[in-house]
């Protein structure tokens, strides 16, 4: 059964405190790992898309790796602004339409 | 550009009683999904569809209908609403398979 796990599940940080959140998952052929940011009250908003073990992708403050078996989340020198809960999801190979399963999120918290 | 827009935001629904979460998107994309979002759960998949006339079931569809008559809109119908529908509703949709899947803003039910 297809299945994604992160931790921890929440994060507090003093700003400028680099980190890592972890995304661990089990999927019969992987098609694709996905990374949003979700903010209280608010849809996710999709940040990055990780296709094959030995890809990395950045943007800005994060940076998103991928392995056969987990994704990492970095996050260099947070700011307060980077608060929020990082949810992953990962597409199989199982489905032929886009459903994602997903994580229950990490709750990061970055203190000026 | 709207992206997805659903309505209502917030709704207080009493047993028993029956009522359709709206969705549109204006990005025209093929895919469209319905998720829900409960305290320190993953999304969990309710419907999608792969295109206007066509739909299917997710994990938890139970209680819930959906139709799919243009690209643009995917209504979310409740019939007999029961408290363990109270939860976070999200639509999304994406162009074609393996493309990211777009969120909207959220609608909340509680169903007293």
């Amino acid at each position: 059964e297809d299945q994604v796990t992160q931790s921890p599940e929440a994060l507090r940080l003093q700003e400028g405190e680099s980190s890592s959140l972890n995304c661990s998952y089990t999927v019969s052929g992987l098609r694709g790992l996905f990374w949003y940011r979700q903010d209280p009250g608010k849809g996710p908003e999709f940040l990055f898309t990780l296709y094959s073990a030995g890809e990395e992708k950045e943007k800005e403050r994060l940076k998103a790796t991928l392995t056969k078996k987990e994704s990492f989340l970095h996050i260099t020198a947070p700011k307060p602004e980077d608060s929020a809960t990082y949810l992953c999801a990962v597409q199989g190979a199982k489905y032929n339409t886009d459903k994602l399963i997903f994580g229950t999120g990490t709750r990061l918290q970055v203190f000026p | 550009n709207a992206g997805v827009t659903q309505t209502p935001k917030f709704r207080i629904l009493k047993i028993g009683q029956s009522m359709t979460l709206q969705c549109a998107q204006d990005m025209n994309h093929n895919y469209m999904y319905w998720y829900r979002q409960d305290p320190g759960m993953g999304l969990k998949l309710i419907y999608y569809s792969v295109g206007a006339g066509i739909t299917d079931k997710g994990e938890v569809p139970n209680g819930y209908n959906v139709s799919r008559s243009t690209t643009e809109d995917f209504p979310l119908r409740l019939e007999l609403a029961a408290p363990s529908q109270t939860s976070v509703y999200f639509c999304a949709c994406s162009g074609t398979s393996g493309n990211t899947i777009y969120f909207g803003e959220g609608s909340w039910l509680t169903v007293v």
